[in-house]
C-alpha cells in the first residue's frame, strides 16, 4: 500500500524557517517524481514544487520561488521541502503527492499524504 | 500560468440524482485534465485522468468528459459520500494549476 506522511510543520515566527519531510512507503520512491502541494485555512490547493526521481528537474512556483528547496534522498525515502524566510501567506497544510507517471513526468498525482501544518504567526 | 474556473461554487443535489461540475481552462489543455475530491478532512484523491480516464479503484458513477477547454465532470447518482469539494486541475505544461473548487452538497 502507498503511504506518505508528512511531518515538521510547526508555529513560526515571520522570516523564520523550517524544514517538513515526507515519508513514502509502499512503492518504488526512487522511480517517481514528487510534488508539494499546499492548502490555505478554507481555501484551494496550489502547486507548489516538483522534483524529479533522479533530482536532476526542480520546478518551483512563482509564488515560493527562491524562498523554498525541494530535496530528496532515494536511500531514505525521503522527500523534504525548506522553507525560508517565511511569510503570513505561506500558512496552510503542506501536502506532499506522488507523480502518476513511473519514470517519466505526468503532472499530476495519484496519491497524497494527509498533511502538515505551518501556521506563520506575524 | 494556466487560469481554471470551476462552476458552480456550490451545488446542491438529492441523493440519488445526478450532479454535473463543469471546468473551464484559460487556454487549450488538450485532454490534460484531472479531477480530485477532496472530503471533509481528508486530502485529495485522484478521480479522473486524462479527462475522461477513472483512476484506480474509482467507481464508474464518476465521469468525465470535455477536451480543449471545457470539462465536467459527472456523479450520476449521487451518494452521501460523494458530499465533498471537487478540484479540476491542468497538467499541460510543468506549472500545474487548480480551479477554485465546487462544494457538493446534499
Amino acid at each position: 500500500e502507498v503511504q506518505l506522511v508528512e511531518s515538521g510543520g510547526v508555529l513560526v515566527r515571520r522570516g523564520g524557517s523550517l524544514r517538513l519531510s515526507c515519508a513514502a512507503s509502499g512503492f518504488t520512491f526512487s522511480s517517481y517524481s514528487m510534488n508539494w502541494v499546499r492548502q490555505a485555512p478554507g481555501k484551494g490547493l496550489e502547486w507548489i514544487s516538483y522534483i524529479t526521481s533522479g533530482s536532476t528537474t526542480i520546478y518551483y512556483a512563482d509564488s515560493v520561488k527562491g524562498r523554498f528547496t525541494v530535496s530528496r534522498d532515494n536511500a531514505k525515502n525521503l522527500l523534504y521541502l525548506q522553507l525560508n524566510s517565511l511569510r503570513a501567506e505561506d500558512t496552510a497544510m503542506y501536502f506532499c503527492a506522488r507523480d502518476a507517471s513511473y519514470f517519466s513526468a505526468a503532472y499530476y498525482f495519484d496519491y497524497w499524504g494527509r498533511g502538515t501544518l505551518v501556521t506563520v504567526s506575524s | 500560468e494556466i487560469v481554471m474556473t470551476q462552476s458552480p461554487a456550490t451545488l446542491s443535489v438529492s441523493p440519488g440524482e445526478r450532479a454535473t461540475l463543469s471546468c473551464r481552462a484559460g487556454q487549450s489543455i488538450s485532454n490534460n485534465l484531472a479531477w480530485y475530491q477532496q472530503r471533509p478532512g481528508q486530502p485529495p484523491r485522484l478521480l479522473i485522468h486524462g479527462a475522461s480516464t477513472r483512476a484506480t479503484g474509482i467507481t464508474a458513477r464518476f465521469s468525465g468528459s470535455g477536451s480543449g477547454t471545457e470539462f465536467t465532470l459527472t456523479i450520476s447518482s449521487l451518494q452521501s459520500e460523494d458530499v465533498g469539494i471537487y478540484y479540476c486541475q491542468q497538467y499541460n505544461n510543468w506549472r500545474p494549476s487548480f480551479g477554485q473548487g465546487t462544494k457538493v452538497e446534499l
